[in-house]
Formats: C-alpha cells, structure tokens, sequence
C-alpha cells in the first residue's frame, strides 16, 4: 500500500518566493496533520484536517502560511513571501481517526531552504 | 513545564543491551501514547502505540505506562546498532481531536 506521498522532497528558493508544498494522505485517512521540523525547535504542528475541514491552526507561524485541503486525497501548504526562517523539514502526516484509533503516519518530508 | 519530555540523551548502550527510553506528560487526562523512531534525514514512524495501564509488547519493544506517574517509557531489547536513532515519545492532548504533542526525542547510540 502506497503510505504518505509528498512533493517535491527537496526545494530551494529564494526569499520573497512563493513555495507550495504538496501531500497526498493513505487512501482512507480522514485525517491530514502538516508538521515542521527544525533543530531548535523540534516536531511542530501547524494545522490539521478532519474530513477536509481545518481544525486547528493556532500552529500555523503567521499569515504568510496558508494550507487547503480541496479533497480527501490533496492538501498543499503554501509559504508567501518565503523567508531564510522557513527553511526546514515540512512533514505531511495522515490517520483514520476513530474511537481509541489515533495513529499518525508520516510522508517522507520536504526540505525548504530558502535564501 | 513542557507538555511532553524526554531526556534529549544521547543514550548510549552497548550491544545486546536493554535500552530504556523514558517520557513524562503533564495532562492527566491523556489517554493515548505512542512512539516514534526517525532515523537521522528520515520521517518519523510509528513503532508503538499505547492506550492501557501497563505493558505492551512488540518483538523487542515494549511499551510501559503509568498513568497515574504520567509516565511513559520504551524498552528495547538486544539492542542493536541499527537501533541508534531518534525516539520520540507522543501524547494525544485532552482535547481528543487526534492532535499530537512531542517530545523532543531521545538519541540512542547502540556501540558494536
């Protein structure tokens, strides 16, 4: 079975460009979580999905962040204007949230630098 | 207090060894806990999840919690080299909603 898709795995932009993140969650997952990761501040989340509603996004870092997901099987994250603090490792995780089922499973991950 | 710790190590152990990862929580009412490996430029990935008081366990994994400690802890036997990585501890907050919180991870180093 296909797990977590995500693209590109790898970009490297300048500051002031738009970058748009892309995940494709496990077929059947009603959940879609995308995290960041840095050194200095370890696994975050910024927002997740429940049935393609946004439900949390107080991690969200500021309003250059924005994150859609149009149908069950698509999600993007878009950073505009990018800036150097961006640069990181973006996580795309997805689970079938049920009762005593909170399981999370992640995409490979792309990693933004941005300079 | 941060909501999930974990000792960011490195914890060393030599080979064949019993390595033991522990992790407290603050939220008294948590009632999922799960365990993450991720290897050095890799994702994170799910190696055990807990619900009960207890022991769980899986091959060489398991998984002990105490609810009322708010503790949570992975032991890994005949530890080997392969086993060095990252291994974050992760609760699912009060709210309920499937919404994660990590630790910030320990780092296993398993020695030939």
């Amino acid at each position: 079975d296909a797990g977590v898709i995500q693209s590109p795995r790898h970009e490297v932009t300048e500051m002031g460009q738009e970058v748009t993140l892309r995940c494709k969650p496990i077929s059947g997952h009603n959940s879609l979580f995308w995290y960041r990761q840095t050194m200095m501040r370890g696994l975050e989340l910024l927002i997740y999905f429940n049935n393609n509603v946004p439900i949390d996004d107080s991690g969200m870092p500021e309003d250059r962040f924005s994150a859609k997901m149009p149908n069950a099987s698509f999600s993007t994250l878009k950073i505009q204007p990018s800036e150097p603090r961006d640069s990181a490792v973006y996580f795309c995780a997805s689970s079938f949230l049920g009762p005593r089922s909170y399981e999370q499973y992640f995409g490979p991950g792309t990693r933004l630098t941005v300079t | 207090q941060k909501e999930v710790e974990q000792n960011s190590g490195p914890l060393s152990v030599p080979e064949g060894a019993i390595a033991s990862l522990n992790c407290t929580y603050s939220d008294r009412v948590s009632q999922s806990f799960f365990w993450y490996r991720q290897y050095s430029g890799k994702s994170p990935e799910l190696i055990m999840s807990i619900y009960s008081n207890g022991d769980k366990e899986d091959g060489r994994f398991t998984a002990q919690l105490n609810k009322a400690s708010q503790y949570v802890s992975l032991l890994i036997r005949d530890s080997q080299p392969s086993d060095s990585a990252t291994y974050l501890c992760a609760v699912i907050g009060s709210s309920n909603t499937g919404k994660l919180i990590f630790g910030q991870g320990t780092t296993l180093q398993v020695k030939p």
